[in-house]
């Protein structure tokens, strides 16, 4: 499976801040993806990074709040805009390698605290 | 789009027990069916996964089967032990990967 980090591990926000996370893998993929865990619950897909293109978004989420950056095969980042508490959860993405396996693992989350 | 169901949401079990999942989806088109580990604290751990051409598959103490006329897929573990303590994910992907809500799995020593 492919190493992928992300930064920052944790952080503690103010409301109406932004936050930018980073996803980093160490081999290329085709495909990245970014999720919301909220506290005790299960995975909900944000959206698909696309590399090149903007990012296609699950219902329920929209680029304004949550701009997506696909830069190159290894590399994407999630902002979280203008923060409120509702935006608390971890953050995590995960990728999907080259084939059509449409395995996917994860990175090791982003743990969002907002006040 | 497709809509997955867990069960249960939690479950005990004396340490040497089975243990089972239980999922059913919604989508007649889904083809794989993941399941992940998450561990407190921890990323979401690939454990083991099944294909729709396939009705069964074990590793180790790990089995997955899948009943795609009824639209189900099961997880067993054997002899558990108390490191698999943790959360179990069941998935299905159309087009996208789809989790159910999750089942928290305690082993009691």
């Amino acid at each position: 499976s492919a190493v992928i980090s992300q930064k920052p591990s944790r952080d503690i926000c103010q409301r109406g801040t932004s936050l930018t996370i980073q996803c980093q893998v160490d081999s290329q993929v085709t495909m990245m993806f970014w999720y919301r865990q909220q506290p005790g619950q299960s995975l909900t897909l944000i959206a698909t990074a696309n590399q090149g293109s903007e990012a296609t978004y699950e219902s329920g989420f929209v680029i304004d709040k949550f701009p997506i950056s696909r830069p190159n095969l290894t590399f994407s980042t999630l902002t979280v805009s203008n923060m409120s508490p509702e935006d608390s959860s971890i953050y995590l993405c995960s990728v999907e390698r080259a084939g059509g396996e449409e395995t996917q693992y994860f990175g090791p989350g982003t743990r969002l605290l907002v006040l | 789009g497709e809509n997955v169901e867990q069960h249960p949401s939690t479950l005990s079990v004396q340490e040497g027990d089975s243990a089972v999942i239980k999922c059913t989806y919604s989508d007649s088109a889904s083809n794989y069916f993941p399941w992940y580990k998450q561990e407190l604290g921890k990323r979401p751990q690939l454990i083991i996964d099944i294909r729709s051409n396939v009705g069964e598959k074990k590793d180790q103490r790990i089995a997955v089967t899948l009943n795609k006329t009824a639209k189900h897929f099961s997880l067993h573990i054997t002899e558990t032990q108390p490191e698999d303590s943790a959360v179990y994910f069941c998935a299905a992907v159309d087009y996208k990967l789809s989790f159910g809500a999750g089942t928290t799995v305690t082993v009691r020593a």
